[in-house]
Order: C-alpha cells, then sequence, then structure tokens
C-alpha cells in the first residue's frame, strides 16, 4: 500500500482564495483525522470522520473550514476564504480502528502559506 | 475539555545518556495512549503503544499510571539519531469511534 496520500504538498496562495486539501487514506481503514500543526499550536485535531461520517468537528476554527468524506477512499478540507493565519502544515491521518491495529499513520502533510 | 500535557523542552543530552519525558492527560475515561516520533519537517509515527503493566521495546520503556493520568517514555543509552520531537498520544475513546490527541511534544536533541 501506497500509504496515506496528501495533495498538494505544498501550496501558497493568496488572502482571501479558496484553498482545497486532499486526502486518500489507506485502504481498508475506517477513521481519518484532519490536524493542523503550528510552532505555536502544535498538533491540533481539526475533525475526525468514522466510516465517512464526522464524528468531532470541534476543532474545526470557524465557518471558514470545511470538511467532506463523500466515499472511503477521499476527503477534503477546503478553507474559503483563506487568511495569512491559516498558514501551517496539515496533515491527514487514518487508521483501522480495530483494538489490534490501533496505530494512526499519518500523510507527508501539506505546508500551507497564505500571503 | 480534551488536554495532552507535556514539557516542550528542549532536552539536550549526551549520547549514551538516559532521558525521560513524562505527559499528562485531563479525561480519566482515556482508553488508549501512545507516543508517537516526529523528525524536523516530517510526519509523526507511531514509536509505541503504552499499556497498563508497561512495556519495553529495546531502549524505550514506557509507563502508564491510570490513577495519576500520567504517561511517561524512558530512553535508555541515547543515540544521535533519536534526536526528534517526541508526542503524547491520548485514545479518548478508544477503539472504535476514538479521538487521537496529541501533546505539543517534547523536543529531544542528542549531542556527541
Amino acid at each position: 500500500d501506497a500509504g496515506v496520500i496528501q495533495s498538494p504538498r505544498h501550496e501558497v496562495t493568496e488572502m482571501g482564495q479558496e484553498v482545497t486539501l486532499r486526502c486518500k487514506p489507506i485502504s481498508g481503514h475506517n477513521s481519518l483525522f484532519w490536524y493542523r500543526q503550528t510552532m505555536m499550536r502544535g498538533l491540533e485535531l481539526l475533525i475526525y470522520f468514522n466510516n465517512n461520517v464526522p464524528i468531532d468537528d470541534s476543532g474545526m476554527p470557524e465557518d471558514r473550514f470545511s470538511a467532506k468524506m463523500p466515499n472511503a477512499s477521499f476527503s477534503t478540507l477546503k478553507i474559503q476564504p483563506s487568511e495569512p493565519r491559516d498558514s501551517a502544515v496539515y496533515f491527514c491521518a487514518s487508521r483501522e480502528d480495530s483494538w489490534a491495529s490501533p496505530e494512526a499513520f499519518f500523510g507527508q502533510g501539506t505546508r500551507l502559506t497564505v500571503v | 475539555r480534551k488536554e495532552v500535557e507535556q514539557d516542550p523542552g528542549p532536552f539536550n543530552v549526551p549520547e549514551g545518556a538516559t532521558v525521560a519525558f513524562n505527559c499528562t492527560y485531563s479525561n480519566s475515561a482515556s482508553q488508549s495512549f501512545f507516543w508517537y516520533r516526529q523528525d524536523c519537517r516530517k510526519e509523526p509515527k507511531l514509536l509505541m503503544s503504552v499499556y497498563s503493566s508497561g512495556n519495553e521495546d529495546g531502549r524505550f520503556t514506557a509507563q502508564l499510571n491510570r490513577a495519576s493520568q500520567y504517561i511517561s517514555l524512558l530512553i535508555r543509552d541515547s543515540k544521535l539519531s533519536d534526536s526528534a520531537t517526541y508526542l503524547c498520544v491520548v485514545d479518548f475513546y478508544g477503539g472504535s469511534q476514538g479521538n487521537l490527541i496529541f501533546g505539543k511534544g517534547t523536543k529531544l536533541s542528542v549531542k556527541p
């Protein structure tokens, strides 16, 4: 398996533009997480899906952020409109979600810069 | 509120030293615990799970104290390659329907 695949790896955009980050989880994994990492705040959980259903989105900063998981193999995180304070590394992670295999596997992240 | 607290460090130690990291969590209902490692500009990766009885993997030993809501990681005979940020992770529900909450990490720098 290729692991968790995120795209793009780097994104530079102007303030006010829409940004869409993409994630393909590992096949067979039924939980998917979106995290944001900054030096100041560390790794923050934004939203968590289980079997394609959003379970906890309490970490989503505000209405400018939205996430979808239309099927088991694809998820998006959208920021509209983007602001400079959204600059961060965004990670997607997935896991099988069983007692035997609780490890979460991360993608390589998307480094977002909003200017 | 789900919180995981760690000493950010940095811990600067010489090769061969023993170093210990601690972590506390806020929710007594937490079920699963982990240590992840993150190298600079890379994604986090699982180092080891933490079990109630404590567990060891080579030079690494993890301990869990549920009564005190406290997790520890001990690294013996540290190597230059151990330099990284170590993230304490708590699964606040356990197994299915779990949220993985990360601490901000403890930075370790092993010097020659």
